[in-house]
């Protein structure tokens, strides 16, 4: 099946500084990546979508400047948090989608546990 | 438009019984409605999906009803497995478009031994 790979699984940061997380899918191309966070006990909030070689397209009241998306590849998708503050503290999930003919399933990555102190 | 309203929002059954989970959407546009259940501390992992053109569809104890008409889909789980304690999510998409996924709130199911 199609795997996707987050690293790390957990960060622990000081308020201020800048984490990045990347995604991977490992088994298939993937044109178009998702950027989620969730908070506990809640459903995924979609941040943005990123599709390789362009500008990420990111939902609203999401702030670009502060989560920056590179898809430089079709396996590799990263999301930067630029100064990191506690309220930046959730689950970072991302999802891939096969870019294979017909292919529009999302695989999810397993999180990256973000913590600001 | 873009919601997806799922219920129960916690659902506790014994072991053996069956789980139902109910989605209900508002866009005619959908027409990929996938199913993930997810693991504290994991990511969501997909474990069934139909589209609008079937009105059910099983995988091994898992089958998803679809009522195009009514505008809803659910899940049953039969013969409910403690393993199978984990929250639930229902979420919609337009194929072919931007292919996001539109989440309902998610239901955390507790199976007792």
């Amino acid at each position: 099946g199609a795997v996707v790979s987050q690293h790390p699984s957990r960060v622990i940061c000081k308020s201020g500084t800048s984490v990045k997380i990347e995604c991977r899918s490992l088994d298939f191309q993937a044109t178009t990546m998702f950027w989620y966070r969730q908070f506990p006990k809640q459903s995924l909030m979609l941040m943005a979508t990123s599709n390789e070689g362009s500008k990420a397209t990111y939902e609203q009241g999401v702030e670009k400047d502060k989560f920056l998306i590179n898809h430089a590849s079709l396996t590799l998708s990263t999301l930067t948090v630029t100064s990191a503050h506690p309220e930046d503290s959730s689950f970072y999930i991302c999802s891939a989608r096969d870019a294979g003919p017909g292919g529009h399933e999302q695989f999810f990555g397993p999180g990256t546990r973000l913590t600001v102190l | 438009q873009q919601q997806v309203k799922q219920s129960p929002q916690s659902l506790i059954v014994q072991k053996g019984g069956i789980s139902i989970i109910n989605c209900a959407y508002e866009n005619t546009a959908f027409d990929y409605f996938p199913w993930y259940q997810q693991f504290p501390g994991k990511g969501p992992a997909l474990l069934i999906a139909i589209r609008p053109d079937v009105s059910e569809k099983k995988e091994g104890r898992f089958t998803i009803s679809f009522n195009k008409s009514a505008k809803q889909f659910s899940l049953h789980i039969m013969d409910s497995q403690p393993g199978d304690s984990a929250t639930y999510f229902c979420a919609a998409s337009i194929r072919g478009g931007s292919e996001k996924l539109v989440f309902g709130k998610g239901t955390k199911l507790t199976v007792n031994p």
